[in-house]
């Protein structure tokens, strides 16, 4: 079964850059049929989509975020990052990757999600 | 952006019960291809979302068949035939059908 881990600072200075990465077990992140995808998710609420990469490097983004961020895929480790720019305490989240089953436009599998705190 | 309005926004169930969970999209979710990408996802106490159900009605892998769902065009319900123990937390609907995916603002299902 495929699984997905976060990694990466839990916590980053105002007007800094962010920068996550998901490492894929149990698939590959080569395979044509998923999309992987980064999703946050504030403390106490709902959950919005950041973006997300095909294994080619093709990106789609947020158009409310798409100016700060940035989504790379390393086949060779398995790995895609995420990169958010200029953050503020607003960007203070739990940020989750995912795989995307691109035919069914379905988020199957989740990883466990890592808490990011903007602060000084 | 598809806006995703959920109902009720709480929803205290007793154990044995069903429970149902509204979705409201401010557009259709029929896409071009002729399918509709709504999904529902659970939201356990400190844990990620967990996939249920996959183009309106579809049961992931795994998932109980108490689980079930229903709609079409803008309207969309989830269902739990009988509410158990492991049952609590948050359920989201979404949308894949339009750029970007959006997310409905989650119901908290907990036991009366």
């Amino acid at each position: 079964q495929v699984q997905l881990q976060e990694s990466g600072p839990g916590l980053v200075k105002p007007s800094e850059t962010l920068s996550l990465t998901c490492t894929v077990s149990g698939g590959s992140v080569s395979s044509g049929s998923y999309y992987w995808s980064w999703i946050r998710q504030p403390p106490g609420k709902g959950l919005e989509w950041i973006g997300y990469i095909y294994y080619s490097g093709s990106t789609n983004y947020n158009p409310s975020l798409k100016s700060r961020v940035t989504i790379s895929v390393d086949t060779s480790k398995n790995q895609f990052s995420l990169k958010l720019s200029s953050v503020t305490a607003a960007d203070t989240a739990v940020y989750y990757c995912a795989r995307v089953f691109a035919v069914a436009a379905v988020f199957d599998y989740w990883g466990q999600g890592t808490l990011v705190t903007v602060s000084s | 952006d598809i806006v995703m309005t959920q109902t009720p926004l709480s929803s205290p169930v007793t154990l044995g019960q069903p429970a149902s969970i509204s979705c409201r999209s401010s557009q259709s979710l029929v896409h071009s291809d002729g399918n509709t990408y709504l999904s529902w996802l659970q939201q356990r106490p400190g844990q990620p979302p967990r996939l249920l159900i996959y183009k309106i009605s579809n049961r992931f892998s795994g998932v109980p068949d108490r689980f079930s769902g229903s709609g079409a065009g803008t309207d969309f319900t989830l269902k739990i035939s009988r509410v158990e123990a492991e049952d609590v937390g948050v359920y989201y609907c979404m949308q894949a059908t339009q750029f970007p995916p959006t997310f409905g603002q989650g119901t908290k299902v907990e036991i009366k």
